[in-house]
């Protein structure tokens, strides 16, 4: 069973600080997804990184694809109140199975104005 | 456009009772998935459709559950006898089946089983 962790759990800052969540498995995915949830909705795609090493950026949001394809990472800069969610990560094994995403259990971030 | 419509938004029912969970998937999206999501285990999958047959069921819990898809616009998910243990968040995703498509997901059904 494939697993992905998530840290930290709990993050909450201050409007304008820089952060960044991780997302680590000791298993190999041939992509990965970040997702943010906001209260009472459901997950939005924000990115799918599929490279190793692969570096994607949206706006104030960085995400890295780690070498060995088995780690990712979100760093938002100057982070603000709308960036507010819980942000997911999520796994696709590959093959035949792509559609079975392992998801993390996410980083519930606030930002406080 | 239209997104994944999930029906009802919250449902509060007795255990024992029969409890229906509606999706209707974006038109022209191919694959359908239901999710169920609690803070303990986070986002689970318990099925995966593709062209309106159910390709992988093995995160179904038990027999309690079942789940069709009489066609590409309406799938249902049933729980008979539901249980407390079954409150939860679920979900309904669908995408176009092809690489990496992205799933695009409802805005769930908030299920509280007394």
């Amino acid at each position: 069973t494939q697993l992905l962790e998530q840290s930290p759990q709990f993050l909450s800052i201050q409007e304008g600080e820089n952060l960044t969540v991780y997302c680590n498995s000791s298993s190999v995915f041939s992509s990965l997804q970040w997702y943010r949830q906001e209260p009472g909705e459901g997950p939005v795609l924000l990115v799918t990184v599929v490279t190793g090493g692969e570096v994607k950026k949206l706006k104030r949001l960085t995400f890295q694809f780690g070498d060995a394809r088995k780690d990712s990472s979100l760093h938002i800069t100057a982070a603000q109140p709308g960036d507010t969610g819980l942000y997911l990560c999520a796994g696709a094994p590959g093959g035949g199975s792509n559609y079975k995403l392992t998801f993390g259990k996410g980083t519930l971030l606030t930002v406080n104005p | 456009d239209a997104g994944v419509i999930q029906s009802p938004r919250h449902e509060v029912t007795e255990m024992g009772q029969e409890v229906t969970l509606r999706c209707k998937p974006i038109s022209g999206h191919n694959s359908l998935f239901w999710y169920r999501q609690t803070m303990m285990r986070g986002l689970e999958l318990l099925i995966y459709f593709n062209n309106n047959v159910p390709i992988d069921d093995s995160g179904m819990p038990e027999d309690r559950f079942s789940a069709k898809m009489p066609n590409a616009s309406f799938s249902t998910l049933k729980i008979q006898p539901s249980e407390p243990r079954d409150s939860a968040v679920y979900f309904c995703a669908s995408s176009k089946m092809t690489g990496n498509q992205p799933q695009h997901f409802g805005d769930g059904t908030r299920l509280s089983i007394l």
